[in-house]
């Protein structure tokens, strides 16, 4: 199984917008809604920010939304802030019942 | 409040061999599917494997861990297991247990510290 792809980085200025994209396959990404978003910080646990391509957990700030089109998921955090600097990492259930992640995002705040 | 608590890491020998543990509290444990996520250092996230609540699914990324690492969990315990055989260097990383919102195709709503496994001579 493949890992998703990612870009390394991406960037933006406080209060702007930005948009993290995962491309992946027809087994994974494509083949259902079960895309998940996590926020990591420098030497801390990953953080559940969206779940089934655009649900935010409770507690998660509405300034972060996901989409997905064909084999292609994304993130997108509005307004940001300075705490949104951080790594983001997608995730997508497979039509054999695994999980995979992307390589992972890494977000800078300007 | 939701927590858990990995033990278990540490340095071990190509070869070796090492039995982490995830303590959970917090919720009902038997009632969710828990997984181990894997992360290198410097590296991503690695899916390693998930049980469901009853113990009786498990699934492995057969890529990197088949036939090596053991998923089990004692629900008398709110403990969740991993026994990892055959250890190998590319296999040192930190390893994070996380509870599923439900089953694991849900996404994982709480991870633990994780705990460091170090594979070398």
């Amino acid at each position: 199984q493949s890992a998703l792809t990612q870009p390394p980085s991406a960037s933006g200025s406080p209060g702007q917008s930005v948009t993290i994209s995962c491309a992946g396959a027809s087994s994974d990404v494509g083949a259902n809604s079960y895309v998940s978003w996590y926020q990591q910080h420098p030497g801390k646990a990953p953080k559940l920010m969206i779940y089934e391509v655009n649900k935010r957990p409770s507690g998660v700030p509405d300034r972060f939304s996901g989409s997905k089109s064909g084999n292609t998921a994304s993130l997108t955090v509005s307004g940001l802030q300075a705490d949104d600097e951080a790594d983001y990492y997608c995730s997508s259930y497979t039509v054999s019942s695994n999980l995979v992640f992307g390589g992972g995002t890494k977000l800078t705040v300007l | 409040e939701v927590q858990l608590l990995e033990s278990g890491g540490g340095l071990v020998q190509p070869g070796g061999s090492l039995r982490l543990s995830c303590a959970a509290s917090g919720f009902t444990f038997s009632d969710y599917t828990m997984t181990w996520v894997r992360q290198a250092p410097g590296k991503g996230l690695e899916w390693v494997s998930a049980i469901s609540g009853r113990g009786d699914i498990t699934t492995f990324n057969t890529d990197s861990v088949k036939g090596r690492f053991t998923i089990s969990r004692d629900n008398s315990k709110n403990t969740l297991y991993l026994q990892m055989n055959s250890l190998r260097a590319e296999d040192t990383a930190i390893y994070y247990c996380a509870k599923a919102l439900l089953r694991l195709r849900d996404g994982c709503d709480y991870w633990g510290q994780g705990t460091l496994v170090t594979v070398s001579s």
